[in-house]
């Protein structure tokens, strides 16, 4: 199947402090990706739709200030968590469509924050 | 809202088939059934999907009610490594349509 990478897969970094986690579908273009959340012991919640060339859409309760997307290829989202809190601690999980298929999404790896 | 109800959890002895349940009976004609699981601190995987023919590959099975108002996935020969949280997951195939997780079905293989 289609590959999407995430990276980095485990970050540290101080509170107030900004990082950036990658999206890339390796073999695939891929004009939509899906960012998600998973919180421990709970099922992965969806932040917001990628969509290259064009604004991210939202859902509703994630702040899209805080949370910064952009989709500047159709290879390549990136999502900036901004002045980065202990509760942004989470593992952040993106998924993209392989066009042209019946519609199963492919999901990355992962990626660990953890804010102290 | 996730449009499918499955057991928090199941146990499977290592070696035997997992049959894992799922309901959707709100699914419309036009939505698929996917499944895809996740083991600890990874990316979910797709296993599997159809609309309304039973489908195998090389992981599982997926048997659709004729009504598909419910589904099961098959596990024929569970392992240790295919311990993992089990999602269903209903969706049209809109392009640029998401998933909505529900909780899953917890699946521990017993050895």
């Amino acid at each position: 199947g289609a590959v999407v990478s995430q990276h980095p897969s485990w970050v540290i970094c101080k509170s107030g402090t900004s990082v950036k986690i990658e999206c890339r579908s390796l073999d695939f273009q891929a004009t939509t990706m899906f960012w998600y959340r998973q919180f421990p012991k709970q099922s992965l919640m969806l932040m917001a739709t990628s969509n290259e060339g064009s604004k991210a859409t939202y859902e509703q309760g994630v702040e899209k200030d805080k949370f910064l997307i952009n989709h500047a290829s159709l290879t390549l989202s990136t999502l900036t968590v901004t002045s980065a809190h202990p509760e942004d601690s989470s593992f952040y999980i993106c998924s993209a469509r392989e066009g042209g298929g019946t519609g199963e999404l492919f999901f990355g790896e992962g990626s660990r924050l953890t804010v102290l | 809202d996730a449009k499918t109800t499955q057991p928090p959890s199941m146990d499977c002895a290592e070696g035997r088939a997992a049959n894992l349940p799922c309901n959707h009976s709100t699914i419309s004609g036009n939505e698929y059934v996917y499944w895809y699981r996740q083991i600890h601190s990874q990316g979910p995987q797709y296993i599997i999907h159809g609309l309304k023919n039973n489908e195998t590959n090389e992981m599982a099975s997926l048997i659709i009610t004729e009504d598909r108002k419910s589904s099961t996935l098959i596990l024929p020969h569970a392992t240790l490594r295919d311990t993992a949280v089990y999602y269903c997951i209903v969706r049209a195939t809109n392009y640029g349509q998401n998933f909505v997780f529900g909780p899953g079905t917890r699946l521990s293989v017993l050895p």
